[in-house]
């Protein structure tokens, strides 16, 4: 059964840069037809994703975040990680990272979804 | 303002039969597949519909789920006290080119 468990830091200062890593356990990251995710969310709000990355490191990143997103995957370790530049209070969320599988077919994705998730880890941006 | 949306609330008593709507649009789920996960306040969510209306292993088969056109929807059948969590829809968007959620739905057992 695999599992997936946030580590970072819990305080950023506002301008700095978030890093977080997510170890996976129970399962290789390098499996065929799964995509590695980040999502976030505000204290009482929905859920918002973030980006994904496949163990190739093929990325694709929500634009809304624009220039600020890197996620990367290191086999060696079955782990991938998280970059957020120029953070500000609106940054401020629980981060949580998940296993994206997928049905394909002739190469496209005809349905995928999110299973499982990590515990979450909250950052806080402040100064 | 969420690309997909969902009533902030919904309640029930034990039993009873529940329903969530989630209305989008012919970019996300007019053309894609819509998923739930159920979120404990304080827990991460939970996968609990996909495809539309696959249940993965392990979820009670009291919850169902269904898409029309580019509304989807939940259905809880015998409302348990247990249910009591918020409800969260999303599916693919190829305008915006992410994954877009629902604000999420609050289910209370009365």
């Amino acid at each position: 059964q695999v599992q997936l468990q946030e580590s970072g830091p819990g305080l950023v200062k506002p301008s700095q840069t978030l890093s977080l890593t997510c170890a996976v356990s129970g399962g290789a990251i390098t499996t065929d037809n799964f995509y590695w995710s980040w999502f976030r969310q505000p204290a009482g709000k929905g859920l918002q994703w973030i980006g994904r990355v496949y163990f190739s490191g093929n990325t694709k990143y929500n634009p809304s975040l624009k220039n600020r997103v890197t996620m990367s995957v290191d086999p060696s370790k079955n782990q991938f990680s998280l970059r957020l530049t120029s953070v500000t209070a609106a940054d401020t969320a629980v981060y949580y990272c998940v296993r994206e599988g997928m049905i394909t077919f002739g190469g496209v994705i005809t349905d995928d979804w999110f299973d499982p998730w990590g515990q979450g880890t909250l950052v806080i941006v402040s100064s | 303002q969420s690309v997909v949306s969902q009533p902030p609330s919904a309640s029930g008593t034990p039993g009873q039969r529940v329903t969530i709507a989630c209305s989008g649009s012919s970019s996300n789920i007019g053309s894609h597949s819509a998923n739930w996960y159920q979120q404990v306040p304080g827990t991460a969510p939970k996968l609990l519909i996909y495809s539309n209306h696959k249940r993965p292993s392990g979820v009670p088969g009291r919850f169902s789920g269904s898409k029309s056109g580019t509304s989807a929807s939940l259905a809880i059948s015998g409302l348990q006290s247990e249910d009591e969590a918020i409800y969260h829809c999303g599916a693919w968007d190829d305008s915006l080119n992410a994954w877009v959620f629902g604000g999420g739905t609050k289910v209370t057992v009365l």
